[in-house]
């Protein structure tokens, strides 16, 4: 059964490091996400992308964070300047086609840990 | 703004019995439905979702109930096994949010089966 994978699963990194998280969704699906969990808390929306652009993005998601699909089956989260408060599990997620479109499938997630 | 509570925090039941889990939404407009398990270290795995053209679904041990006019849906596992002890999440999604398909999670279940 085809799986979202993720890498790294745990990346450790200094205050102010840029980051770089990596998924591939399923081959054919169109639509892709990022969450965040943070330890003990609720897994939070941060951006969806769709036809290689944001479609929405959360208040989380703000000029730190970027997202890319540099070719036909990576998509990438970039964190340019870690804070100590983006220390989270990242998750990446993707759905298909119309009428599945709302059916999100999830990837194992990246842990980052911030110093 | 869109919330989803989720109760009990923590369930725990003896083998064979029964545990349900309940949640609650605010956006009217949420029409879709998932119920997610995580084990630990993994990411979250889809065992079931409803739409709100539905009241009820049913996968073997697992269905869902979905009640509109209250904005609320519940997850009844049955006959419960050591291997269904996991963290589960329901969630919510509202298709006019710039159809996105944005999950808004509720905090999470921790369920317990007692052999």
């Amino acid at each position: 059964e085809p799986e979202v994978t993720q890498t790294p699963s745990h990346q450790v990194t200094q205050m102010g490091q840029e980051v770089i998280l990596r998924c591939v969704p399923i081959s054919n699906h169109l639509y892709f996400y990022w969450y965040r969990q943070i330890l003990g808390q609720k897994v939070e929306f941060l951006v969806s992308f769709y036809n290689n652009e944001i479609s929405e993005k959360s208040e989380i998601f703000d000029d730190q964070f970027s997202v890319e699909r540099p070719d036909g089956s990576n998509f990438t989260l970039k964190i340019r300047s870690t804070k100590l408060e983006d220390s989270a599990m990242y998750f990446c997620a993707s759905s298909p086609r119309w009428p599945r479109r709302d059916t999100q499938y999830f990837g194992p997630g990246t842990r980052l840990t911030v110093l | 703004g869109e919330n989803v509570e989720q109760h009990p925090s923590t369930l725990s039941v003896q083998e064979g019995d029964s545990a349900v889990i309940k949640c609650t939404y605010s956006d009217s407009a949420s029409n879709y439905f998932p119920w997610y398990k995580q084990e630990l270290g993994k990411g979250p795995q889809l065992i079931i979702d409803i739409r709100s053209n539905v009241g009820e679904k049913k996968d073997q041990r697992i269905a869902v109930t979905l009640n509109k006019t209250a904005k609320h849906f519940s997850l009844h596992i049955t006959e419960t096994q050591p291997e269904d002890s996991a963290v589960y999440f329901c969630a919510a999604s509202n298709p006019l949010s710039g159809n996105t398909g944005k999950l808004i999670f509720g905090q999470g279940t921790t369920l317990q089966v007692k052999p």
